[in-house]
């Protein structure tokens, strides 16, 4: 079966670290997706992972370790604009996405 | 287009009647998807094409729901005889999947509330 888990709300304070973790269970890997969706918009692309270990892009990271099932998604220096929802996602058989149901993630003063 | 643009953005309806949902994707994008978000809940796949195909329909929830792309361009969704749990966001994705590694560029979605 195809299952992605993620908490389901995290709270962090502004100019903190957070971090989102997802983990995932597929019987075809093709690489691990971040996505961030803020309420009432479209998700937009964050990071992708197909081999382990950390992706760095600014003040976001991304890590994945696939013997585990394992990724997460790092926030640094966070931001009030940073109040989203973050989902993992991946794609099975390249084509079909199967996306966690998304942490949301409040970011307080 | 620049984006990919979803009309109507809101759709409200009455229970029963049918709703047709347009997607217009990115120029020039082969794959196109389209999902389900109810409202605090992830995303739940519905269809995705391939060209004008669809390989994979195992996602529609029902035969209340039909699907289908021309022109490799834009798909429409309808939804026959709606019902309340159909209310929902339908969003649409589409890419240029020469790839595992490509990524999703989706609409700004449409808002269906059955009444």
């Amino acid at each position: 079966g195809q299952n992605i888990d993620q908490p389901t709300e995290m709270t962090a304070t502004e100019g903190a670290i957070v971090q989102i973790n997802c983990t995932y269970q597929t019987s075809g890997f093709n690489g691990l997706f971040w996505y961030q969706q803020h309420a009432g918009e479209a998700p937009t692309f964050l990071s992708y992972n197909v081999l382990d270990g950390l992706e760095e892009k600014g003040r976001f990271s991304s890590f994945l370790s696939r013997s585990k099932g394992y990724s997460y998604l790092l926030l640094k220096e966070l931001q009030m604009k940073d109040s989203a929802s973050y989902l993992c996602a991946y794609p099975y058989n390249f084509n079909k996405f199967y996306f966690g149901s998304g942490t949301k993630l409040n970011v307080k003063p | 287009g620049a984006g990919v643009s979803q009309s109507p953005s809101n759709k409200v309806t009455e229970k029963g009647k049918d709703v047709e949902l347009r997607c217009d994707p990115i120029s020039g994008h082969t794959a196109l998807y389209w999902y389900r978000q109810r409202l605090g809940q992830g995303l739940e796949f519905l269809i995705y094409f391939q060209g004008n195909s669809a390989p994979d329909k195992s996602g529609l929830p029902s035969d209340r729901f039909s699907a289908e792309r021309t022109g490799e361009s834009v798909s429409t969704l309808t939804i026959q005889r709606t019902q309340q749990e159909d209310s929902a966001v339908y969003l649409c994705a589409s890419s240029t999947q020469t790839g595992p590694g490509e990524k999703l560029f989706f609409g700004s979605g449409t808002q269906l509330s059955v009444l």
